[in-house]
């Protein structure tokens, strides 16, 4: 099993709807969580970060669930400037601060 | 600098050869990071340095593979008798904070050494 897993999509959504990624990981130790976001042919750029009581950061809000080891990104309103490929992190263990990065969830937002 | 400054941008070889990428940090960054990502696959963890220090190299694939960073600042991963199978972009990224600290994880990104084997 991948320490990182996310459906790869691509989730095609019209401008304005609600869409939901989930990533699951396989370490139940796993210490910290975050969102990044690539553009294509671009290098990957900090989203968010995800905290155990859940955050929201505008049109986006992140989720963690430990006892289903899974994170969650809410993302409201879609603009076309929200399509991009969204990668789950997560640092696997309390002894290294090793991230390991899910294959990613493209979006595509369409007028 | 402003920036993870990584160079070359793109590297052509042959197979056989040995390649040098270089990654120039964040001023005072003490992390910093070595990723690889092949065409629709999420960036595959290599190695971290925690100063001058290899923190964790259990992602490098096999003894080709090999990073240093010596003065605790710019960083070179040495790949040696590249295979085809090497081809990829090669990611560094730097991350202000040792453990603990508020700023451990979080990476900035460089925009990639683009490594392609012949």
């Amino acid at each position: 099993r991948k320490e990182v897993e996310q459906d790869p999509g691509p989730f095609n959504v019209p401008e304005g709807a609600t869409v939901a990624f989930n990533c699951t990981y396989s370490n139940s130790a796993s210490q910290s969580f975050f969102w990044y976001r690539q553009d294509c042919r671009k290098e990957p750029k900090l989203l968010m970060s995800v905290y155990s009581s859940g955050n929201e950061d505008g049109r986006f809000t992140a989720q963690l669930n430990r006892a289903s080891q899974y994170i969650s990104l809410l993302i409201r309103d879609s603009k076309l400037s929200d399509s991009a490929t969204y990668l789950c992190v997560v640092n696997p263990s309390y002894n290294t601060d090793k991230l390991i990065f899910g294959t990613g969830t493209r979006l595509q937002v369409f007028p | 600098g402003a920036g993870v400054s990584q160079t070359p941008s793109n590297k052509v070889t042959e197979k056989g050869k040995y390649v040098e990428l270089r990654c120039d940090p964040i001023s005072g960054h003490t992390a910093l990071y070595w990723y690889r990502q092949s065409l629709g696959q999420g960036p595959e963890f290599l190695i971290y340095f925690q100063g001058t220090g290899a923190a964790d190299d259990s992602g490098l694939p096999n003894d080709r593979f090999f990073a240093v960073r010596p003065e605790g600042s710019v960083s070179t991963l040495k790949i040696q008798r590249t295979e085809r199978g090497d081809s990829a972009v090669y990611l560094c990224a730097s991350s202000s904070g040792g453990r603990g600290s508020s700023g451990a994880n979080v990476l900035t990104f460089g925009a990639g050494s683009r490594l392609t084997v012949l």
